[in-house]
C-alpha cells in the first residue's frame, strides 16, 4: 500500500515566524511532489511543486525534497494569519498516479 | 476563461433519491477525477477517467456511478445505494494521466441529506 503521511496537527505558529510542514512517502519510485493549500470550505489549490532533490523557493514558500530519506517539506516564512489553512501533500507514485496525504492544519496566531 | 466548473454548489438529497453532480473543464485535459472529502478528513478517490469512454473505480466507488461521453464532462451520480452521502465532492482534472503534472480542482459541491 503506497502511503503519504502527514501530521494532522493543528500546528500553531506565531505570526511572523517560520511554519514547517512535513510529509513522508513510501514509494521510492515517486517522481513529483506537490503542496496544496485548502481553506475551510474551499477546494485545494496548488502552491508549490518540486521534482528534484534540494530546495525550491517561491516568494515566502520553500519546498524541500530529500528522496534518499523519502521526505518533502514546505516552509512558510514570515507567516501571516491568511496562511491559516490545511496543507495537503501529494506525490506521484512510480505509475504517475497521485497519492494524497490527509493534510496538516496550520494555525497562525496574531 | 479556462478552468473547472462544478454545479450545483449545494445539493440536497432525499432518502432513496439519485442525484447527479456536474463537472465540466475547458482545459483540454485528458484525465478527470472525483473525490469525496468528509469534515476534517483527507481526499478519497471515488472514480477516475484517463480518456473518453473509459473510467476506473477508485477506493470508495460503491454507491456512485460516472460517465465520460465527452472529454470536457465527467458527471458523478450518487445513487440511493450510498447510505451516507453527506460530504464535500471535488472534481479534478489533469493534462495527462501519466506525467509529471498534477491535478487542478473545481470549486466543489456540498451534498446534504434531507
Amino acid at each position: 500500500q503506497k502511503e503519504v503521511e502527514q501530521n494532522s496537527g493543528p500546528l500553531s505558529v506565531p505570526e511572523g515566524a517560520i511554519a514547517s510542514l512535513n510529509c513522508t512517502y513510501s514509494d521510492r519510485g515517486s517522481q513529483s511532489f506537490f503542496w496544496y493549500r485548502q481553506y475551510s470550505g474551499k477546494s485545494p489549490e496548488l502552491i508549490m511543486f518540486i521534482y528534484s532533490n534540494g530546495d525550491k523557493e517561491d516568494g515566502r514558500f520553500t519546498a524541500q525534497l530529500n528522496k534518499a530519506s523519502q521526505y518533502v517539506s514546505l516552509l512558510i516564512r514570515d507567516s501571516q494569519p491568511s496562511d491559516s489553512a490545511t496543507y495537503l501533500c501529494a506525490v506521484t507514485d512510480s505509475n504517475y498516479q497521485l497519492i494524497w496525504g490527509a493534510g496538516t492544519k496550520l494555525i497562525i496566531k496574531p | 476563461d479556462g478552468g473547472i466548473t462544478q454545479s450545483p454548489k449545494y445539493l440536497f438529497r432525499k432518502e432513496g433519491q439519485n442525484v447527479t453532480l456536474s463537472c465540466e473543464q475547458n482545459l483540454n485535459h485528458d484525465a478527470m477525477y472525483w473525490y469525496r472529502q468528509d469534515p476534517g478528513q483527507g481526499l478519497r478517490l471515488i472514480y477516475y477517467s484517463q480518456i473518453v469512454n473509459d473510467f476506473q473505480k477508485g477506493d470508495i466507488a460503491e454507491g456512485y456511478s460516472v460517465s465520460r461521453e465527452k472529454k470536457e464532462s465527467f458527471p458523478l451520480t450518487v445513487t440511493s445505494a450510498q447510505k451516507n452521502p453527506t460530504a464535500f465532492y471535488l472534481c479534478a482534472s489533469r493534462p495527462s494521466p501519466r506525467g509529471q503534472e498534477t491535478q487542478y480542482f473545481g470549486p466543489g459541491t456540498r451534498l446534504l441529506v434531507l
